[in-house]
């Protein structure tokens, strides 16, 4: 799996627009790039995931570049309950999920 | 997806004693997998559950230490023998079909004394 590289922490005001960024230059042509999150010890959530083209959910947008190495998250309007550690993953699919350390995402009230 | 349970949510033991810890998922899938989250780490996998057959571990993870069991698409157990402090962790199931995502149990916390 590529090895992903995300800042440790972040801060973002309630209501504002949460930007994520990851880097993952070593991505190959057949991997996805994930994004889970997690509250407090809970299991890990996903949240979306792509391969080339951006994708919208109902909780967030990611943004990937046209190269390919390096992709944004963003969840629109950020309330206190998205303080979570934000991970970003590159996968082939349904197989085994390779964790960094993430990104410690503060929401500032 | 798939509604994933976790027994028990929480337990303390004592060290040199086993837990064996439950994962249920409410449809069948193809994939479950156990992860352990050491305090204040990531996540590590530990192995792959294969049904029907012995499972596939990660390095650094042996057998004896972590028996798994996979006796159906729906249901897995993971061992945690002979424990000591070291293996306090929290232990996470998750499930994922063919061209699915992978979604996570709510974990088990455990304490070793």
């Amino acid at each position: 799996d590529a090895k992903t590289t995300q800042p440790p922490s972040m801060d973002c005001a309630e209501g504002r627009a949460a930007n994520l960024p990851c880097n993952h230059s070593t991505i190959s042509g057949n991997e996805y790039v994930y994004w889970y999150r997690q509250i407090h010890s809970q299991g890990p959530q996903y949240i979306i995931h792509g391969l080339k083209n951006n994708e919208t959910n109902e909780m967030a947008s990611l943004i990937i570049t046209e190269d390919r190495k390096s992709s944004t998250l963003i969840l629109p309007h950020a309330t206190l309950r998205d303080t979570a550690v934000y991970y970003c993953i590159v996968s082939i699919g349904n197989e085994k999920l390779t964790f960094g350390t993430g990104t410690r995402l503060t929401i500032i009230p | 997806s798939a509604v994933i349970s976790q027994k028990p949510s929480r337990d303390i033991c004592q060290r040199g004693t086993s837990l064996t810890i439950q994962c249920q998922v409410d449809s069948q899938v193809t994939m479950m997998f156990w992860y352990r989250q050491q305090p204040g780490q990531s996540l590590t996998l530990i192995a792959t559950a294969n049904q029907g057959s012995e499972a596939t571990y990660e390095s650094g993870f042996v057998i004896d230490k972590f028996p798994i069991s996979r006796p159906n698409l729906t249901f897995s157990t993971l061992t945690v023998s002979n424990m000591s402090p070291e293996d306090s962790s929290i232990y996470l199931c998750s499930v994922a079909s063919i061209a699915d995502t992978q979604y996570f149990g709510p974990g088990t916390r455990l304490t070793v004394l």
